[in-house]
């Protein structure tokens, strides 16, 4: 069973420019989370799609955003790029939206911002 | 509240010391799921283990033992014999069923196992 597959694996980018960081969850999953961990931090939660539809948000501003596909895959855009984007960007998939069901993680898009 | 806390945030050993990494939760529902991940330096997060909150029995798997309590509102984990590889940043969430808010996880602890 293939595992979450992220790409591309690194991106680097000027400020101002727009990322696009793509997801695609294990098979079955149709729910998708994406994360920022900057370097030495922990997890900060930007998105969880369900079915389609955004379920919540984390605290960060607009100009992050995103979309989940009718195959379930994702894609978070990032806009208007500033230096304190630079972070490794993690999307993990899980089945169904019960709290019991694990996240399973890709290994991140390290995004780089210059 | 819904709270995860790792008071630990870095530890090293020396290997084959035994080492316990703490988790302290708070949570206002009454079934609720904690977990461990594991990320090595490599960056990806692997899930290790899922605790209902109606079950309290500890688990072992190999050298790895959780020790959960609702008492102490704790799910500690215990590396037996630690290995270099164990090196690597560990971190508790906390899940619940209803609601769109529904995972947090701790901040992590650094685990550093010297050789």
């Amino acid at each position: 069973e293939a595992g979450v597959t992220q790409s591309p694996t690194h991106l680097i980018k000027t400020r101002g420019q727009q990322a696009t960081l793509r997801c695609s969850p294990i098979s079955g999953h149709t729910s998708v989370y994406w994360y920022q961990q900057a370097l030495g931090l922990g997890l900060q939660f930007l998105l969880w799609y369900d079915e389609g539809e955004e379920r919540n948000r984390g605290n960060f501003p607009p100009r992050f955003s995103g979309r989940q596909f009718p195959n379930y895959s994702s894609e978070l855009n990032v806009n208007a790029l500033e230096l304190e984007d630079s972070a490794l960007y993690l999307c993990a998939s899980s089945f169904g939206t019960g709290g019991n069901q694990p996240q399973h993680f890709g290994d991140g898009t390290r995004l780089s911002i210059l | 509240a819904q709270k995860v806390t790792q008071a630990q945030t870095e530890i090293s050993v020396v290997e084959k010391e035994d080492v316990t990494l703490d988790c302290v939760y708070e949570t206002r529902d009454t079934t609720y799921y904690l977990f461990w991940y594991k990320q090595p330096p490599s960056g990806e997060l692997v899930f290790l283990i899922r605790r209902n909150s109606f079950d309290e029995q500890n688990e072992i798997s190999g050298r790895y033992s959780w020790n959960f309590q609702k008492s102490t509102s704790s799910f500690n984990f215990t590396i037996t014999a630690s290995q270099v590889v164990d090196s690597a940043v560990y971190f508790c969430a906390l899940s619940w069923d209803f609601g769109d808010d529904k995972v947090i996880f701790g901040p992590g602890t650094s685990l550093s196992v010297i050789p």
